[in-house]
């Protein structure tokens, strides 16, 4: 089946650093994978979507890699602030049933320190 | 941007009891909105995804006649936990996506805490 890995150990980095965030995939080749970020008690939020043909997708100070050779994507935050602090979603789609489903991995929860 | 607004947000009640949540798309219309169930640390796990005007449909493993779901318009769909226990205690989200594009990216609501006792 469809696996999706995160690292789920905490990533603490401090202030104006770069966080490095790790998601691999097993038993499928999605056509895209998407990024999001959750806030302790709220629903996850939209960051980045990349397709399989794009080797990289930047916006302002996140960066997203996505190596289908590898089953890999890394999400990377630039310059971070405590602001950043949050759980970061990795989530390629499985079609089924005539829907595109996103599939989660566990999350990365990231602390940025002052 | 697109909005979607789930209530209640927190709700606490008693064994045997049935729970109504609501999943609201506010600026757009949705034909399909998905359900997700989120255990503490863990992740989100699609539970079904509730189509307008015909019957949703479940993942493997969730009981359709335990989780019933609604989507009587093209903005509200509606999750009850009939008979709730405590093993149903969980944090429930609901999304939706702006059209059935392959690569549209999920709006989701901020998700209702459910506590059994």
């Amino acid at each position: 089946s469809q696996k999706i890995e995160q690292n789920s150990e905490a990533l603490n980095i401090q202030e104006g650093k770069t966080a490095t965030l790790t998601c691999n995939y097993t038993n499928y080749s999605p056509a895209y994978l998407q990024w999001y970020r959750q806030d302790p008690g709220r629903g996850p939020v939209f960051l980045l979507l990349i397709r399989e043909n794009e080797k990289e997708k930047r916006k302002e100070r996140l960066k997203v890699t996505f190596d289908t050779t590898l089953k890999q994507s890394l999400f990377h935050i630039t310059a971070s602030q405590p602001a950043d602090s949050a759980t970061y979603l990795c989530a390629p789609p499985m079609f089924s049933g005539g829907y595109n489903k996103l599939i989660f991995g566990a999350g990365t929860r990231l602390a940025v320190h002052p | 941007g697109a909005v979607v607004s789930q209530h209640p947000s927190w709700v606490i009640c008693k064994s045997g009891t049935s729970v109504k949540i609501e999943c609201r798309s506010l600026d757009f219309q949705a034909t399909t909105m998905f359900w997700y169930r989120q255990f503490p640390k863990q992740s989100l796990m699609l539970m079904a995804t509730s189509n307008e005007g015909s019957k949703a449909t479940y993942e493997q493993g969730v009981e359709k006649d335990k989780f019933l779901i609604n989507h009587a318009s093209l903005t509200l769909s509606t999750l009850t936990v009939t008979s709730a226990h405590p093993e149903d205690s969980s944090f429930y989200i609901c999304s939706a996506p702006l059209d059935r594009s392959w690569n549209q990216p999920q709006h989701f609501g901020d998700g209702t805490r459910l506590s059994i006792l």
